[in-house]
């Protein structure tokens, strides 16, 4: 099946860096890349995704980058704020039902 | 719009008790119903789908499982459980008839299950 790493596992950044988060996937099949940002107690919220036929994509002060060749992608953040600080998790998925995810990664921005 | 519920919010059980987590969903008709297990510090681990009712599939060996009584229900049990089975428990949705590369998935806001 497949495997996604992810990296840092914790990362904190200054207020208006920029924090970026890696991920490999272990499936060449894989064509589906999402991020979710989880606040705490709550459930993860999809922030942003990247299909396979695309090697950007970007939302205002978020983008993702794919590489299918090294099967990487990464999550960029820019200018970061405080409401930023969550856990992010990337996922991946081969067009079935099933996301594979990340460990995730613990995002502080410090004031 | 479509809203995801999951009851109870936190959950401390004895070990060998049974369990029940209730998960229903609002807003859409035939999706497809997942289960996750968020243990601490540790990515989300699929536990079940569903694509219909009472069409279950597992995607790991353990104590659990779960069951789709209606269209928008889901359900997970156990009928003794572990201390194992300790962790945030999330319910989650997609459209149905449309694998995760066209309907990403959206969760509920979980249960948090501490078995002591």
């Amino acid at each position: 099946g497949e495997n996604v790493e992810q990296h840092p596992s914790t990362l904190s950044v200054q207020e208006g860096d920029s924090a970026v988060i890696k991920c490999t996937y272990s499936d060449s099949a894989s064509n589906y890349f999402p991020w979710y940002k989880q606040e705490l107690g709550k459930g993860p919220q999809l922030i942003i995704d990247i299909r396979s036929n695309v090697g950007e994509k970007k939302d205002q002060r978020i983008a993702v980058t794919l590489n299918k060749t090294a099967k990487h992608f990464s999550l960029h953040i820019t200018e970061t704020q405080p409401e930023d600080s969550a856990v992010y998790f990337c996922a991946a998925s081969s067009n079935d039902y099933k996301l594979s995810f990340g460990a995730g990664t613990t995002v502080t921005v410090r004031a | 719009s479509q809203t995801i519920h999951q009851w109870p919010a936190t959950l401390v059980q004895p070990v060998g008790s049974p369990l029940s987590l209730e998960c229903t969903v609002e807003g859409t008709s035939n999706p497809n119903l997942y289960w996750y297990r968020q243990a601490a510090g540790r990515g989300l681990q699929l536990l079940f789908y569903s694509v219909g009712i009472g069409q279950i599939s597992s995607e790991v060996p353990q104590n659990l499982s779960a069951s789709r009584p209606q269209d928008r229900q889901f359900i997970l049990s156990s009928k003794k459980l572990l201390l194992s089975d300790s962790g945030f428990y999330l319910c989650a949705w997609s459209v149905r008839g449309q694998s995760s590369y066209n309907s990403p998935l959206h969760f509920g806001n979980g249960t948090r299950l501490t078995v002591t």
